[in-house]
C-alpha cells in the first residue's frame, strides 16, 4: 500500500521554510526521500532507518517517527534549486522494495 | 562514470504491438526495479529483481514481462495485454544493504 503524502503542493518564496509529511499504515523498516525535476529522473536525497533519526542534505533534513510510521521532510531557507516534486518511498521489513507516495510539488519563487 | 541507462528516451508504438524498453546499469548493483509514472501520480512498481534469473511481480505487473539474464540488464516488455500503456517508465537499481535507489532517465512511451 502506498504511503500518503501531504500537502500535494506548496509554493514558497526564497528563504521560506516548508514541511512535507509522509505516513504509512504499515510498520516501516526505512523511509527514502527523492526529488524529481520536471522531465528528469528522481534523485535520492536521504534514507532514514531508526525512530527519531534525522538526516540532512544541504539545508534539507528529515525525521522518522517509528511509532507513528511517519516521516517529515524539512526544507529550510528554501532556494530556487529546491523546486521539484518530492517523493517519499517506504519499505516494510523483509520486503526489499519501495512503495512511493503521490508526491509533493514544491515551487520556490524569487 | 557509473550509472543506469534507459533507451530509448521516447518511444511511439501502435496499439496492439509489443515493445521492449531497455535498462542497463554498470554500478554492480544486485537489485533492479521498473516503475511506471503517470501524470500527477507517484511511482508504481511493475517488477523487481533481487538477483540474476529471479524476479517478482510488483503492484501493477499485468500486461508486462521482464527478464534478468545478466546482472547489468533488466529489460521490460510492454505487451498488447496492457490496457493503458502510455506512461513514463523508470528503471532503478540499488546495491545490497541499506542504500538509496539510482534511477535511469526514463523512457516516455506513447501508444497510438
Amino acid at each position: 500500500q502506498q504511503p500518503v503524502q501531504s500537502p500535494q503542493a506548496v509554493i514558497l518564496r526564497e528563504g521560506e521554510d516548508a514541511v512535507i509529511n509522509c505516513s504509512s499504515s504499515k510498520a516501516l523498516y526505512s523511509v527514502h526521500w527523492y526529488r524529481q525535476k520536471h522531465g528528469e529522473a528522481p534523485v535520492f536525497l536521504m534514507i532514514l532507518l531508526k525512530g527519531g533519526e534525522q538526516k540532512g542534505h544541504e539545508k534539507i533534513s528529515a525525521s522518522f517517527n517509528e511509532k507513528k510510521q511517519q516521516s517529515s521532510l524539512y526544507l529550510t531557507a528554501s532556494q530556487l534549486s529546491y523546486s521539484g516534486t518530492y517523493f517519499c518511498g517506504t519499505e516494510i521489513p523483509n520486503d526489499y522494495k519501495l512503495s512511493f507516495g503521490a508526491g509533493t510539488t514544491v515551487t520556490v519563487r524569487a | 562514470d557509473g550509472g543506469i541507462t534507459q533507451s530509448p528516451k521516447y518511444l511511439f508504438r501502435k496499439e496492439g504491438q509489443n515493445v521492449t524498453l531497455s535498462c542497463e546499469q554498470n554500478l554492480n548493483h544486485d537489485a533492479m526495479y521498473w516503475y511506471r509514472q503517470d501524470p500527477g501520480q507517484g511511482l508504481r512498481l511493475i517488477y523487481y529483481s533481487q538477483i540474476v534469473n529471479d524476479f517478482q511481480k510488483g503492484d501493477i505487473a499485468e500486461g508486462y514481462s521482464v527478464s534478468r539474464e545478466k546482472k547489468e540488464s533488466f529489460p521490460l516488455t510492454v505487451t498488447s495485454a496492457q490496457k493503458n500503456p502510455t506512461a513514463f517508465y523508470l528503471c532503478a537499481s540499488s546495491s545490497s544493504g541499506v542504500t538509496g535507489y539510482t534511477f535511469g532517465s526514463g523512457t516516455r512511451l506513447t501508444v497510438v
